[in-house]
């Protein structure tokens, strides 16, 4: 199995570009979370889908952020425009039941906005 | 709302000495509990988890205990060795399938 899948692993940019961060989760996995991680506020959930649906997204920041999960295997997180507090780790992670099954995080995207 | 305090922020042992880590929650629903280990730049793994039917679980040197009524858990790490050294997080969810982190703690392992 080849884990959850991030990319890209680093990025760089300048404020007010659009980032695209993506994931595709262990196939079989119902859920799928996206975290963020700073020095500051730890790791904090964003936002996470069951079957595809969002199902909470009260730790999205604001409405600069939104993601989406088109299919089983694949979901976007995407920050328009970019700014520079924005600069962290984003995490994707994958669970095949929420219920008292562990998470399965990505090597993360590390994001610079400049 | 929903909080996990973790402590200590950082902790320093030598090795083969014993390490603790506690928690405590507040979702008094909350039924399943991981700790995970973060090496530096890389991901956060799953080292260990407990359910809230059980009390203790252990895994060669690694145990978790559970502690319902309090509201709180604990890692424990035995005959530390330096590749133990990361920042390790506990977690605690409840049946709405969030995990809410702790703050982390820094565990140095001296040789």
């Amino acid at each position: 199995d080849a884990g959850v899948i991030q990319s890209p692993r680093h990025e760089v940019t300048e404020m007010g570009q659009e980032v695209t961060l993506r994931c595709k989760p262990i196939s079989g996995h119902d859920y799928l979370f996206w975290y963020r991680q700073t020095m500051m506020r730890g790791l904090e959930l964003l936002i996470y889908f069951n079957n595809n649906v969002p199902i909470d997204d009260s730790g999205m920041p604001e409405d600069r952020f939104s993601a989406k999960m088109p299919n089983a295997s694949f979901s976007t997180l995407k920050i328009q425009p970019s700014e520079p507090r924005d600069s962290a780790v984003y995490f994707c992670a994958s669970s095949f039941d929420s219920l008292n099954q562990p998470q399965h995080f990505g090597d993360g995207t590390r994001l610079s906005i400049l | 709302g929903e909080n996990v305090e973790q402590h200590p922020s950082t902790l320093s042992v030598q090795e083969g000495d014993s390490a603790v880590i506690k928690c405590t929650y507040s979702d008094s629903a909350s039924n399943y509990f991981p700790w995970y280990k973060q090496e530096l730049g890389k991901r956060p793994q799953l080292i260990i988890d407990i359910r809230s039917n059980v009390g203790e679980k252990k895994d060669q040197r690694i145990a978790v205990t559970l502690n319902k009524t309090a509201k709180h858990f604990s890692l424990h790490i035995t005959e530390t060795q330096p590749e133990d050294s990361a920042v390790y997080f506990c977690a605690a969810s409840s049946n709405t399938g969030k995990l809410i982190f702790g703050q982390g703690t820094t565990l140095q392992v001296k040789p």
